[in-house]
Parts: C-alpha cells; structure tokens; sequence
C-alpha cells in the first residue's frame, strides 16, 4: 500500500513570496489533514478535510494561507504572501475517518525556508 | 493554550537502558493516546496507542503506562538499541474523526 506523498520535499522562498505544496493521501482515506511542524515542536492542526469538504480551519492563518481538496483525493495547501515564521515542516496525513481509533497517516512533509 | 505537556525535551540513554517520556493532558475529553516515532527527515509514525480504559499496553519493546487519574501518560522503551534514536511525540484527540493534538516532542539518542 502507497502512503501519503508530499511534494516538493524542500522549498526555499524569499518573503512575500508564494508557495504551494501537494499531497496525495493513502488510496481510499476519505479525510485528509495538514499540520504544521516548527523546529522543535509537535505538528499542528491548520486544516482536516473530510473527503472535499472542510471539517476544521480554525487554526488556518486565512489572510495568507488556503487550502483545497478538489475531487476529494489530492490536496493543495497554499501561502500567500509568506512570512518569516512560516518556515516550518507542513505536514499531510491521512485517515479513513471512520472507527474510534482513527490511525493518521503522515507524509514525509514539504520543509519550507522562508528567508 | 498547550493540551498535552511532554518531557523530557531531550534523553541520552546506554543502549540497553529503558528510557521512559512522559506526557500529561488537560483535556479530560481525550480518549485515544498515541505515540509517534519521527526519524529525521520523515513523516512521524504511529507507533503505539492506549485508550484510558487500561492502564498498561506492551507491544515489542514498547510499552505505554496510563495514569487516568493523574491525566498523564508515559512511553517506556525496553532493551533501548541505537535505531530507537528519534523525537518521540504523545499524542491525544477526541474519540472518532478527529485531529491529533501533539507534545512537544522528546528527542532520544541512544548511545552504544
């Protein structure tokens, strides 16, 4: 079984610039999420997608970042225009969204440099 | 406001030493407490999980100690070899569809 794929691995972008990054979830994983990881923390929640539709953005920065589910499968998370603290490992995973236990599965992550 | 507290923020073990985290939650809501091991590099990675309707789960060298009074938790590793070397993150979210809430991450070096 594939797991979830991220691209592109690493970006280096100057501020005010923009940037996009992809995820491809497991086959079949009806909710899709994207964290952000800070040196030195734990992930945190920015958006869950429950097949195209959005559960929770509460903690989505919405001046400057968007994300999108199209179809339900693949997702795009965007940041327009980026700041020096948006450097961060943004994370996809992936779950099947059913049953209490809920197994996230996560991708390598895109790292993101904001100079 | 930080719902899941984890420490220590680095650990340096003996191989063969039994290196324990510990974590502690606020949210008494939480029913579902995992582990992630992350390797630099990659994604984190589910390692072990408990619901607080027991209080020990062993699987390998692994072992998670639940305290559902106390609001804390904590990953024990058995027989510590170099490969164990990782941030080891608790976790803990609300029972179905939901996101994680993660520690701060603990870094282990296990040292030959």
């Amino acid at each position: 079984e594939a797991g979830v794929a991220q691209s592109p691995r690493y970006k280096i972008i100057e501020k005010r610039q923009s940037v996009a990054f992809w995820c491809n979830p497991i086959s079949g994983h009806a909710t899709l999420y994207w964290y952000q990881q800070i040196l030195g923390q734990g992930p945190k929640l920015l958006i869950q997608f429950q097949n195209n539709g959005v559960v929770d953005d509460s903690q989505l920065p919405k001046d400057r970042f968007s994300a999108e589910r199209l179809k339900g499968v693949d997702s795009t998370l965007k940041i327009q225009p980026a700041k020096l603290e948006d450097s961060a490992v943004y994370l996809c995973a992936s779950s099947l969204g059913v049953g209490a236990k809920n197994i996230q599965y996560f991708g390598a992550g895109t790292r993101l440099s904001v100079l | 406001q930080q719902q899941v507290k984890q420490s220590p923020q680095s650990l340096i073990v003996q191989k063969g030493g039994i290196p324990i985290i510990n974590c502690a939650y606020e949210n008494t809501a939480f029913d579902y407490f995992p582990w992630y091991q992350q390797f630099p590099g990659k994604g984190p990675a589910l390692l072990i999980a408990i619901r607080p309707d027991v209080s020990e789960k062993k699987e390998g060298r692994f072992t998670i100690s639940f305290n559902k009074s106390a609001k804390q938790f904590s990953l024990h590793i058995m027989d510590s070899q170099p490969g164990d070397s990782a941030t080891y993150f608790c976790a803990a979210h609300l029972s179905g569809n939901t996101p994680l809430v993660f520690g701060k991450g603990t870094r282990l070096s296990v040292i030959a």
